[in-house]
């Protein structure tokens, strides 16, 4: 079945360092890949995401690049910030949404 | 606009109780619903969805049910509560069929069971 593995965390950065966070999956067909954010005590939210292979998806200073040649859709962001601390999941949709297991993400001020 | 909300927001319960979380969509018709449970440094599991009033699929086995009396209208339930219950239960609405695979999140309701 389809299944989505993320690095393990938690990351821990400081103030306007590089992050990524690495992301694999695992899919028959050509799935849909997602990033959501859950900021502490918050229920989850969209972050990016992309439909097929080579998009790049970016919000919030935050992007992704959908790469079917290594399945990965690893999430970089140049410069991160102290509001960025904050759980990562990745996620792939072919006829249902399957979750990684979620990175932690701490930066320090 | 539409907004989805869950209650209670904290919840304490003692092993053996009931249980009965409700969330409601506003904004929106015939919304996909579904119910995930977050436990402590783990992801995520989907535990039920419905793509319509009084159709609910379970997608694993335990003591809790859901129900969907209403088109905007989640609720998760249990008679008997177990200590392994304990977490931050979700629930979210899709568009159509879930097709796109964007989700939409409530609060989360957290559950300590005793």
């Amino acid at each position: 079945g389809n299944s989505v593995t993320q690095m393990e965390g938690p990351v821990t950065l400081s103030e306007e360092a590089f992050l990524t966070i690495n992301c694999t999956y695992t899919a028959t067909g050509y799935p849909s890949l997602f990033w959501y954010v859950q900021y502490p005590g918050e229920g989850l939210q969209l972050l990016l995401k992309a439909t097929k292979a080579d998009d790049k998806g970016s919000n919030k200073g935050f992007e992704a690049t959908y790469r079917k040649e290594t399945t990965s859709f690893h999430l970089e962001k140049g410069s991160v910030q102290v509001s960025d601390s904050a759980v990562y999941f990745c996620a792939l949709y072919g006829n249902k949404l399957v979750f990684g297991a979620g990175t932690i993400l701490r930066v320090k001020s | 606009s539409q907004t989805i909300h869950q209650w209670p927001a904290t919840l304490v319960q003692p092993v053996g109780s009931p249980l009965s979380l409700e969330c409601t969509v506003e904004g929106t018709s015939n919304p996909n619903l579904y119910w995930y449970r977050q436990a402590a440094g783990r992801g995520l599991q989907l535990l039920f969805y419905s793509v319509g009033i009084g159709q609910i699929s379970s997608e694993v086995p335990q003591n809790l049910s859901a129900s969907r009396p209403q088109d905007r209208q989640f609720i998760l339930s249990s008679k008997k509560l177990l200590l392994s219950d304990s977490g931050f239960y979700l629930c979210a609405w899709s568009k159509l069929a879930g097709s796109t695979g964007e989700l939409f999140f409530g609060e989360g309701s957290r559950l300590t069971v005793l």
